[in-house]
């Protein structure tokens, strides 16, 4: 148990549905991320959250979108995927951003959610 | 193009034998990191290595950086068949980006 909590661990969906996937971190951190983790491919970051504010958006198209209405929660919410779109996405937190001392440097990841786009 | 690539992409080993991953990056890093991931699951923190360090240990992990080769290893002495899992080597860059950027990853199998 890492203290970051993901939901659904597993969501199957087709294209013109709407869902979303929570994270939740119990560790009190400020800084929280998604990251995207295909078939052989590299962990692809995708937005970065800092004390509730977007710092990063890694050009993510526009059917996914973010939301952090507090410093514990995130989300984000899908909408008319494609099957491309099938991937494990990874939830994270972090004290503080990467590079503001220490505290930023380690990030704890949730169990992730399979997403599976029919 | 992305900032770590981990080599080789798979290793199996025997039980007890040294497993060696290295990693290659290609901006200057404030730190590295390796992470382990076990099928299917989150990622987990091993060790971090500043750029100013050359060697960490932390248990029977051994971490080494050459910052003039822009590159890392992570040792892993006397594997077990628990330490069957995909390592990850991530870097956090000098300036832009404020987030970690993370390899392909290494596949470690450990025949018991």
């Amino acid at each position: 148990e890492t203290g970051v909590t993901q939901t659904p661990r597993h969501l199957v969906m087709g294209m013109t549905n709407k869902k979303s996937l929570k994270c939740e971190q119990h560790l009190g951190h400020n800084a929280m991320y998604w990251y995207k983790q295909s078939a052989k491919k590299p962990l692809e970051l995708m937005f970065v959250y800092s004390l509730e504010e977007r710092v990063e958006n890694n050009s993510v198209p526009s059917r996914f979108s973010p939301e952090c209405p507090n410093s514990s929660h995130l989300f984000l919410h899908l909408h008319t995927l494609q099957p491309e779109d099938s991937a494990l996405y990874l939830c994270a937190s972090s004290q503080a951003l990467p590079g503001q001392g220490a505290r930023g440097n380690t990030i704890y990841f949730g169990e992730g959610s399979w997403l599976t786009v029919v | 193009s992305q900032q770590g690539e981990e080599d080789p992409q798979a290793l199996s080993i025997q039980e007890g034998e040294n497993a060696t991953m290295n990693c290659s990056y290609k901006t200057s890093i404030n730190n590295l990191q390796w992470y382990r991931q076990n099928s299917g699951r989150g990622l987990v923190h091993l060790i971090l290595i500043r750029s100013n360090e050359r060697e960490k240990h932390s248990g029977r992990l051994r971490v080494t950086l050459d910052t003039s080769k822009k590159s890392s290893s992570l040792l892993i002495t006397a594997s077990r068949a628990a330490d069957t899992a995909s390592y990850f080597c991530a870097t956090l860059r000098d300036t832009g980006r404020r987030a970690l950027t993370f390899g392909s990853g290494t596949r470690l199998q450990v025949q018991p």
